[in-house]
């Protein structure tokens, strides 16, 4: 199995600009997370997804960051508009029965 | 490059006995190193990181972890291991620019009564 894949890698956009971050998951898991990473806060967990349906959105931070699942094998998360306090690395990862997360390479975002 | 290394994807310790979770890192510059947990079905949590000056840092729950430049480690320890510690626990790095973050694969921890 290819892991959790995540796309882009890199993203620069300017403020106000619409940005989407993918994942695919690992074929047979049934959990996916969303974290972001900046060194000020480290990991924070935005928002996971149990068969496809989200469990807890608690931590997304805004009405401008929105998740999808559409279904099994895809999850966009989208931020609209960007800021620049939104720049750092967006994680995605994947588990079966929520355990032992598998994390993709991140998204390093940077909003100028 | 870097990379991480969690040596032991399972350990089991008795209630009360000293929890030792090994962590190796590869990097070509100065590390942030962090350790997280998660427990089941929930996301990963922060259990302490260690950026600069003290090489020994504590953290929630009793836990705590040194950081050994000269053995390339950050092994996370807890004194005396609790049912409630039971879960995943994932050793991190990143370089000094928080750019990328490289995770372990983890290590679950049993705490056997």
């Amino acid at each position: 199995d290819a892991g959790v894949i995540q796309s882009p890698r890199h993203e620069v956009t300017e403020m106000g600009q619409e940005v989407t971050l993918r994942c695919k998951p690992i074929s047979g898991h049934d959990y996916l997370f969303w974290y972001r990473q900046t060194m000020m806060r480290g990991l924070e967990l935005l928002i996971y997804f149990n068969n496809n349906v989200p469990i807890d959105d608690s931590g997304m931070p805004e009405d401008r960051f929105s998740a999808k699942m559409p279904n099994a094998s895809f999850s966009t998360l989208k931020i609209q508009p960007s800021e620049p306090r939104d720049s750092a690395v967006y994680f995605c990862a994947s588990s079966l029965l929520g355990y032992r997360a598998f994390f993709g390479q991140g998204t390093r975002l940077t909003v100028v | 490059a870097q990379s991480v290394t969690q040596l032991g994807s399972h350990v089991s310790v008795s209630e009360g006995a000293l929890v030792l979770l090994r962590c190796n890192y590869s990097s070509s510059v100065p590390p942030y190193l962090f350790w997280y947990v998660q427990y089941p079905n929930q996301g990963l949590q922060l259990l302490l990181k260690y950026t600069t000056g003290a090489t020994l840092v504590k953290g929630i729950n009793g836990f705590e972890a040194e950081f050994k430049k000269s053995e390339t480690s950050f092994h996370l320890t807890k004194p005396s291991a609790h049912m409630s510690d039971a879960a995943e626990y994932f050793c991190a790095v990143s370089l000094n620019t928080g750019n990328q973050f490289y995770f372990g694969t983890g290590t679950s921890l049993t705490v056997i009564p």
